[in-house]
């Protein structure tokens, strides 16, 4: 089984500005994927970025970047030169292989709801 | 690419009647389609995938009988919310894997489900 901790129920930052958001995750399996989706007002879920845990390197996607710790299951998201538009419910998840072409589902941690002030 | 799309957006119906939601992909054939129920300022919960052609399998503590799924086609699947009542209000969000072998989901835009 896989869990994913958020543990920031909220966060704050001023525009321009950098933010960190916090994820933590436990799993037995070696094969697993992680990501970052956003959920604006909208109630859309957009996937902002995803890790190969098998990759060391982290992965980036614009002001968008990941800090993947394997050995402390530890993916975080920070968010450089902060914009409105980045206010939203912010979802860590993790999926793992199951062998096969079968994977496991989807694991959703209790999201991190993200102000940004003008 | 990988669109999905869900109706309605949203529905209001009466305490004890039945209503559909309908989820489609639309530039894609989905051999596996998930349903998903989130309450206000929550995580999404899975309540049950699908693949096409069998039924679904539901996660512990969802009714099978309330919550009744269909995925009928590889770009359909419908969830039916039956004998409605207020405590069923909620959004629910279905998703969808393009192929044997991805990991990969694309959400549809959820459907808000207010029950009177």
């Amino acid at each position: 089984a896989q869990t994913v901790t958020q543990s920031q129920p909220e966060m704050s930052v001023q525009e321009a500005e950098t933010v960190t958001l916090s994820c933590t995750y436990d799993t037995s399996e070696s094969d697993y994927y992680l990501f970052w989706y956003k959920q604006p007002p909208s109630r859309q879920m957009i996937l902002v970025i995803r890790q190969e845990a098998y990759k060391q390197q982290n992965a980036t996607e614009n002001r968008f970047s990941v800090n993947f710790q394997k050995a402390a299951k530890s993916f975080s998201l920070k968010i450089s030169d902060s914009q409105l538009g980045d206010a939203a419910m912010y979802f860590c998840a993790s999926i793992y292989y199951a062998g096969g072409t079968s994977y496991g589902k989807l694991t959703f941690g209790q999201g991190t709801i993200l102000t940004v002030h003008p | 690419g990988a669109v999905v799309s869900q109706h309605p957006s949203w529905v209001i119906c009466k305490s004890g009647t039945s209503v559909k939601i309908e989820c489609r992909s639309l530039d894609f054939q989905a051999t596996t389609m998930f349903w998903y129920r989130q309450f206000p300022k929550q995580s999404l919960m899975l309540m049950a995938t699908s693949n096409e052609g069998s039924k679904a399998t539901y996660e512990q503590g969802v009714e099978k009988d309330k919550f009744l799924i269909n995925h009928a086609s590889l770009t359909l699947s419908t969830l039916t919310v039956t004998s409605a009542h207020p405590e069923d209000s909620s959004f629910y969000i279905c998703s969808a894997r393009t192929r044997l072998g991805s990991y990969e989901q694309y959400f549809g835009p959820g459907t808000r489900l207010t029950v009177t």
